[in-house]
C-alpha cells in the first residue's frame, strides 16, 4: 500500500533549527514535495525533492533519501511566523503522475 | 495577478441540499484537483481532471461530481448522497497533471458546514 508517516505535533523556540521527519512507502516514486500550511488557510508549496540529497532554499531545506523511502524538512532560525502545519506528500510514478499522497502534517509551534 | 480562487470562504447548508463549490484558475494550467481535509487527516483526493471536458475519480469520489467545461473552471458539487459533507475543501491546479516537477499550487479553500 501507500502511506505517508511524519510526527503529529512538534514544539521549538524562536530561533533555534528544526527538522521534521518524512517516511513514506509507495508503489513507484516521482517527487517529494513538502508544503506549508497556516491554520484554515491553503497549504503554500516550500519545496521538491526528486534526486537524493539537499536542496536549500533559503531558512528551508529539504532532504531526501528514495532508498530509505525518507524525507527531512529542516526550518532554520525560527520565527514566530513558522508555527504551522507542514505537509510531507508523495507522487506515485505508477499512475503517470497524477496522483499525489498527503500527510497528515506536522503541527509546528514555535516559542519565544 | 495570478492565481487560484475559491468562493465562497464559508458556506452553510441544510442536510439534503446539493451544493456547488466554485474554483477559477487563471494560471493557465491544465490540470485541476478537489481535495477535502479532515481534521487529523492528509489531504485526500477527490476527483481531478488533466484537460478539459475530461476527468478521473479520486479516492473518496462518492457523492460528489465535477465538471471541466472550460479550461479555467473545474466546479465541485458536494450532493446529499454524501454522507458527512462537512469539512475544508481544497482545489488546486498544476501546468501539466503529470510532469516529474508539476507542483501543485493550491487556492483559499472553503470551508462547508451542513447542518
Amino acid at each position: 500500500g501507500q502511506n505517508i508517516d511524519q510526527p503529529t505535533e512538534m514544539t521549538a523556540t524562536e530561533g533555534a533549527i528544526v527538522q521534521i521527519n518524512c517516511t513514506y512507502q509507495t508503489s513507484g516514486f516521482n517527487g517529494l514535495f513538502w508544503y506549508q500550511q497556516h491554520a484554515g488557510e491553503a497549504p503554500t508549496f516550500l519545496s521538491y525533492n526528486v534526486l537524493d540529497g539537499l536542496e536549500e532554499k533559503g531558512r528551508f531545506s529539504s532532504f531526501l533519501s528514495r532508498s530509505k523511502g525518507y524525507s527531512y524538512l529542516l526550518l532554520k532560525e525560527l520565527q514566530m511566523k513558522d508555527s504551522a502545519s507542514y505537509l510531507c506528500a508523495v507522487r506515485g510514478s505508477n499512475t503517470g503522475g497524477f496522483k499525489t499522497i498527503f500527510g497528515a502534517g506536522t503541527r509546528l509551534f514555535v516559542k519565544a | 495577478d495570478g492565481g487560484i480562487t475559491q468562493s465562497p470562504k464559508y458556506l452553510f447548508r441544510k442536510e439534503g441540499q446539493n451544493v456547488t463549490l466554485s474554483c477559477e484558475q487563471n494560471l493557465n494550467h491544465d490540470a485541476m484537483y478537489w481535495y477535502r481535509q479532515d481534521p487529523g487527516q492528509g489531504l485526500r483526493l477527490i476527483y481531478y481532471s488533466q484537460i478539459v471536458n475530461d476527468f478521473q475519480k479520486g479516492d473518496i469520489a462518492e457523492g460528489y461530481s465535477v465538471s471541466r467545461e472550460k479550461k479555467e473552471s473545474f466546479p465541485l458539487t458536494v450532493t446529499s448522497a454524501q454522507k458527512n459533507p462537512t469539512a475544508f475543501y481544497l482545489c488546486a491546479s498544476s501546468p501539466r497533471g503529470g510532469g516529474s516537477t508539476d507542483t501543485q499550487y493550491f487556492g483559499p479553500g472553503t470551508r462547508l458546514t451542513v447542518l
